[in-house]
């Protein structure tokens, strides 16, 4: 039961690169949540999906895209990197009842 | 979005003392969450309030739900080398949850 896995757990883009970080699951929770996380500011929501097949924005969606075709995975997209998305992207999941989040283990992004 | 303050931003204590921390919001929430997150990893969840004046504890840890649904707060008592990370608080609106800036924790042997 691995819980939730994120891949890459590092990566580094040239500005302009594009790539995906993948988000898988193995609890069947419906609700799956993207997060960038910068020093000083905490986690901020960028995109999340409420069921497979399903995404909506969050705090700071511009730059990014997600899609959910299986219930298990969430992609995260960068087309066009740029310095500003350095950081450190955790996946979290949640059941929809009780209001526990099961993070990842986080994947580190930096663009050069 | 909401925005959550947390204080102190950083904590260095020795190992042994108690540790109070807070949270303050600009909005009202009806549940308070408290998590931990260890270096190098996501965070877990310690404590989650539910209802205003509530008083919760998990172990070390004590976590209150302000009266005025705006602000929560973090004691640990007899502090451990173990209890190093950063405590942060969120809020959940909806589908979405607003996290706090973090509190960072170094304890001392």
């Amino acid at each position: 039961n691995a819980g939730v896995t994120q891949t890459p757990k590092f990566r580094v883009l040239k500005t302009g690169q594009s790539m995906t970080l993948l988000c898988a699951q193995d609890m069947n929770h419906e609700y799956m949540y993207w997060y960038r996380q910068d020093p000083g500011m905490g986690l901020r929501l960028i995109h999340y999906s409420v069921g497979e097949g399903t995404t909506a924005k969050g705090e700071v969606p511009d730059g990014y895209n997600v899609s959910r075709l299986k219930k298990q995975n969430f992609l995260l997209g960068l087309e066009s990197a740029a310095p500003s998305q350095t950081s450190v992207y955790f996946c979290a999941t949640f059941t929809g009842s009780s209001y526990e989040q099961y993070f990842g283990p986080g994947t580190r992004l930096t663009v050069t | 979005g909401q925005q959550l303050n947390q204080s102190p931003q950083s904590m260095f204590i020795q190992e042994g003392e108690d540790v109070s921390m807070n949270c303050t919001s600009s909005s009202i929430f009806n549940t308070w969450l408290w998590y931990k997150q260890d270096p190098g990893e996501g965070p877990v969840l310690l404590i989650a309030l539910y209802k205003a004046g509530e008083l919760t504890s998990n172990g070390r840890l004590t976590a209150q739900f302000g009266i005025t649904r705006k602000d929560s707060f973090l004691n640990i008592s007899a502090s451990i080398p173990s209890d190093v990370g950063i405590y942060f608080c969120a809020g959940p609106t909806g589908n979405q949850f607003y996290f706090g800036t973090g509190t960072s924790l170094t304890v001392i042997p």
